[in-house]
Protein backbone atom coordinates (compact mmCIF):
# COMPACT_ATOMS: atom_id res chain seq x y z
CA UNK A 1 0.00 0.00 0.00
CA UNK A 2 0.84 3.53 -0.05
CA UNK A 3 2.45 5.76 3.28
CA UNK A 4 3.21 9.13 3.15
CA UNK A 5 7.01 9.70 4.44
CA UNK A 6 8.74 12.89 6.05
CA UNK A 7 9.14 13.81 1.85
CA UNK A 8 8.41 11.34 -0.17
CA UNK A 9 5.15 8.99 -0.49
CA UNK A 10 6.42 5.29 -0.38
CA UNK A 11 4.56 2.42 -2.39
CA UNK A 12 5.61 -1.04 -1.04
CA UNK A 13 4.97 -3.66 -3.65
CA UNK A 14 5.90 -7.53 -3.68
CA UNK A 15 7.53 -8.55 -6.49
CA UNK A 16 6.11 -10.11 -9.32
CA UNK A 17 2.65 -7.99 -8.58
CA UNK A 18 2.04 -4.58 -10.91
CA UNK A 19 2.73 -0.92 -9.41
CA UNK A 20 0.57 2.16 -10.15
CA UNK A 21 2.44 5.10 -9.66
CA UNK A 22 0.04 8.45 -10.04
CA UNK A 23 0.76 12.08 -10.60
CA UNK A 24 -1.67 15.08 -10.50
CA UNK A 25 -0.32 18.08 -12.62
CA UNK A 26 -2.00 21.64 -12.29
CA UNK A 27 -1.22 23.39 -15.31
CA UNK A 28 -3.66 22.92 -18.01
CA UNK A 29 -1.90 23.90 -20.84
CA UNK A 30 0.68 21.05 -20.25
CA UNK A 31 1.24 18.84 -23.33
CA UNK A 32 4.01 16.60 -22.42
CA UNK A 33 4.52 14.74 -20.10
CA UNK A 34 7.28 12.79 -19.05
CA UNK A 35 7.87 9.74 -16.21
CA UNK A 36 11.60 8.96 -14.99
CA UNK A 37 13.32 6.93 -12.52
CA UNK A 38 16.06 7.76 -10.56
CA UNK A 39 18.20 5.36 -8.23
CA UNK A 40 20.08 6.90 -5.20
CA UNK A 41 22.93 9.33 -6.24
CA UNK A 42 22.03 9.23 -10.12
CA UNK A 43 20.10 11.25 -12.62
CA UNK A 44 16.81 10.65 -13.64
CA UNK A 45 16.75 7.98 -16.12
CA UNK A 46 13.76 8.11 -18.88
CA UNK A 47 11.43 5.60 -18.78
CA UNK A 48 8.36 6.94 -20.70
CA UNK A 49 6.38 9.69 -22.05
CA UNK A 50 3.05 10.67 -23.95
CA UNK A 51 1.73 13.80 -25.60
CA UNK A 52 -1.58 15.58 -24.68
CA UNK A 53 -2.73 14.13 -27.79
CA UNK A 54 -3.37 10.86 -26.38
CA UNK A 55 -4.68 8.81 -23.21
CA UNK A 56 -2.35 5.62 -23.32
CA UNK A 57 1.39 4.55 -24.37
CA UNK A 58 2.79 1.33 -23.73
CA UNK A 59 6.22 0.68 -23.50
CA UNK A 60 7.83 -2.55 -22.34
CA UNK A 61 6.47 -3.25 -18.64
CA UNK A 62 5.20 0.18 -18.47
CA UNK A 63 2.22 2.19 -19.37
CA UNK A 64 1.52 5.49 -19.05
CA UNK A 65 -2.41 6.92 -18.90
CA UNK A 66 -3.14 10.97 -18.89
CA UNK A 67 -6.66 11.56 -18.17
CA UNK A 68 -6.84 15.83 -18.96
CA UNK A 69 -10.48 15.83 -17.44
CA UNK A 70 -8.60 15.36 -14.43
CA UNK A 71 -5.30 16.41 -15.01
CA UNK A 72 -4.09 13.32 -13.26
CA UNK A 73 -0.98 11.22 -15.35
CA UNK A 74 0.01 7.50 -14.19
CA UNK A 75 2.70 5.00 -14.91
CA UNK A 76 1.57 1.25 -14.07
CA UNK A 77 4.81 -1.15 -13.72
CA UNK A 78 4.00 -4.73 -15.08
CA UNK A 79 5.51 -7.77 -13.01
CA UNK A 80 7.45 -5.46 -11.19
CA UNK A 81 10.96 -6.50 -10.17
CA UNK A 82 13.67 -5.93 -7.14
CA UNK A 83 15.51 -3.47 -9.81
CA UNK A 84 11.98 -1.15 -10.22
CA UNK A 85 13.07 -0.08 -6.64
CA UNK A 86 13.24 3.93 -7.41
CA UNK A 87 12.38 6.92 -7.12
CA UNK A 88 9.83 7.76 -9.75
CA UNK A 89 8.88 11.30 -11.18
CA UNK A 90 6.78 12.61 -13.33
CA UNK A 91 7.74 15.89 -15.39
CA UNK A 92 5.33 17.97 -17.38
CA UNK A 93 5.65 20.47 -19.90
CA UNK A 94 3.61 23.83 -20.99
CA UNK A 95 2.73 23.86 -24.78
CA UNK A 96 5.71 26.22 -26.76
CA UNK A 97 7.25 25.74 -23.82
CA UNK A 98 10.79 24.46 -23.40
CA UNK A 99 11.66 23.48 -19.35
CA UNK A 100 10.36 20.70 -17.35
CA UNK A 101 8.46 21.04 -14.29
CA UNK A 102 8.72 18.12 -11.84
CA UNK A 103 6.29 16.49 -9.78
CA UNK A 104 7.16 15.34 -6.30
CA UNK A 105 7.99 11.86 -6.68
CA UNK A 106 7.47 8.50 -5.19
CA UNK A 107 9.60 5.87 -3.72
CA UNK A 108 8.90 2.73 -4.95
CA UNK A 109 9.77 -0.47 -2.79
CA UNK A 110 10.05 -4.07 -3.92
CA UNK A 111 9.77 -6.46 -1.69
CA UNK A 112 10.96 -9.93 -2.02
CA UNK B 1 20.99 6.99 -28.18
CA UNK B 2 21.55 10.44 -26.56
CA UNK B 3 24.13 10.75 -23.83
CA UNK B 4 25.08 13.86 -21.70
CA UNK B 5 28.23 13.56 -19.53
CA UNK B 6 28.58 15.26 -16.38
CA UNK B 7 31.72 16.38 -13.91
CA UNK B 8 32.53 16.28 -11.68
CA UNK B 9 30.15 13.14 -9.75
CA UNK B 10 31.14 14.44 -6.37
CA UNK B 11 33.18 17.70 -5.18
CA UNK B 12 34.13 18.58 -1.89
CA UNK B 13 35.01 22.41 -1.29
CA UNK B 14 35.80 24.97 1.06
CA UNK B 15 33.12 27.48 2.27
CA UNK B 16 34.00 30.80 0.41
CA UNK B 17 35.92 28.78 -2.13
CA UNK B 18 33.91 28.27 -5.96
CA UNK B 19 33.52 25.36 -8.10
CA UNK B 20 32.45 24.65 -11.68
CA UNK B 21 30.59 21.40 -12.50
CA UNK B 22 30.70 20.30 -16.20
CA UNK B 23 27.69 19.40 -18.49
CA UNK B 24 28.72 17.74 -21.67
CA UNK B 25 26.30 16.17 -24.29
CA UNK B 26 28.71 13.47 -26.09
CA UNK B 27 26.81 12.82 -29.27
CA UNK B 28 24.17 15.07 -29.85
CA UNK B 29 24.17 19.03 -30.29
CA UNK B 30 22.57 21.21 -27.85
CA UNK B 31 21.36 24.59 -28.23
CA UNK B 32 19.28 24.54 -24.80
CA UNK B 33 21.22 22.58 -21.22
CA UNK B 34 18.90 22.99 -17.92
CA UNK B 35 20.51 22.77 -14.56
CA UNK B 36 18.68 21.60 -11.70
CA UNK B 37 19.28 21.58 -8.02
CA UNK B 38 17.88 18.19 -5.77
CA UNK B 39 18.21 18.40 -1.47
CA UNK B 40 17.74 14.83 -0.14
CA UNK B 41 14.11 13.20 -0.38
CA UNK B 42 13.31 16.11 -2.66
CA UNK B 43 12.55 16.73 -6.43
CA UNK B 44 14.05 18.14 -9.10
CA UNK B 45 13.82 22.17 -8.87
CA UNK B 46 14.74 24.40 -12.01
CA UNK B 47 17.64 26.45 -11.69
CA UNK B 48 18.06 27.76 -14.71
CA UNK B 49 17.89 27.40 -18.96
CA UNK B 50 21.49 27.36 -20.35
CA UNK B 51 21.28 29.10 -23.86
CA UNK B 52 24.06 28.47 -26.40
CA UNK B 53 25.69 32.01 -26.93
CA UNK B 54 23.34 34.07 -24.88
CA UNK B 55 22.51 34.43 -21.77
CA UNK B 56 21.04 31.81 -19.34
CA UNK B 57 17.35 32.51 -18.04
CA UNK B 58 17.31 31.85 -14.16
CA UNK B 59 14.34 30.66 -11.97
CA UNK B 60 12.69 32.72 -9.67
CA UNK B 61 14.68 32.76 -6.36
CA UNK B 62 17.97 31.67 -8.05
CA UNK B 63 20.63 34.41 -7.90
CA UNK B 64 22.43 34.88 -11.10
CA UNK B 65 25.64 36.56 -9.31
CA UNK B 66 26.06 32.93 -7.36
CA UNK B 67 25.24 30.54 -9.92
CA UNK B 68 26.69 31.57 -12.71
CA UNK B 69 25.70 29.76 -16.30
CA UNK B 70 28.02 29.56 -19.48
CA UNK B 71 27.38 27.83 -22.14
CA UNK B 72 30.15 28.59 -24.76
CA UNK B 73 29.31 25.81 -27.25
CA UNK B 74 26.56 23.49 -28.83
CA UNK B 75 28.06 20.78 -26.43
CA UNK B 76 29.12 21.81 -23.64
CA UNK B 77 27.49 24.05 -20.36
CA UNK B 78 28.59 25.03 -17.42
CA UNK B 79 27.69 25.94 -13.71
CA UNK B 80 30.25 27.58 -11.28
CA UNK B 81 28.25 27.93 -7.46
CA UNK B 82 30.67 31.05 -6.32
CA UNK B 83 31.37 32.01 -2.19
CA UNK B 84 29.73 28.71 -1.90
CA UNK B 85 28.20 28.47 1.61
CA UNK B 86 27.43 25.00 3.57
CA UNK B 87 23.12 25.62 2.48
CA UNK B 88 24.23 25.39 -1.03
CA UNK B 89 25.37 21.45 -0.71
CA UNK B 90 23.12 19.54 -2.43
CA UNK B 91 22.76 17.44 -6.14
CA UNK B 92 23.54 19.57 -9.07
CA UNK B 93 21.94 17.71 -12.32
CA UNK B 94 22.01 18.89 -15.90
CA UNK B 95 19.74 17.93 -18.44
CA UNK B 96 20.50 18.69 -22.44
CA UNK B 97 17.56 18.50 -25.47
CA UNK B 98 18.97 18.27 -29.01
CA UNK B 99 18.62 20.99 -31.20
CA UNK B 100 15.77 21.44 -33.15
CA UNK B 101 13.85 18.26 -31.44
CA UNK B 102 11.10 19.04 -29.49
CA UNK B 103 10.84 15.79 -27.57
CA UNK B 104 13.40 14.31 -25.63
CA UNK B 105 15.24 14.95 -22.55
CA UNK B 106 18.21 13.59 -21.44
CA UNK B 107 19.45 13.98 -17.65
CA UNK B 108 23.85 13.85 -16.56
CA UNK B 109 24.75 11.75 -13.64
CA UNK B 110 24.79 14.77 -11.43
CA UNK B 111 26.90 16.22 -9.01
CA UNK B 112 27.40 15.80 -5.36
CA UNK B 113 28.16 19.13 -4.06
CA UNK B 114 29.45 19.32 -0.23
CA UNK B 115 30.41 22.22 1.10
CA UNK B 116 32.42 22.29 4.32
Amino acid sequence: GESVGLHLPTLSVQEGDNSIINCAYSNSASDYFIWYKQESGKGPQFIIDIRSNMDKRQGQRVTVLLNKTVKHLSLQIAATQPGDSAVYFCAEREAAGNKLTFGGGTRVLVKP
Amino acid sequence: GAVVSQHPSRVICKSGTSVKIECRSLDFQATTMFWYRQFPKQSLMLMATSNEGSKATYEQGVEKDKFLINHASLTLSTLTVTSAHPEDSSFYICSARATGKTYGYTFGSGTRLTVV
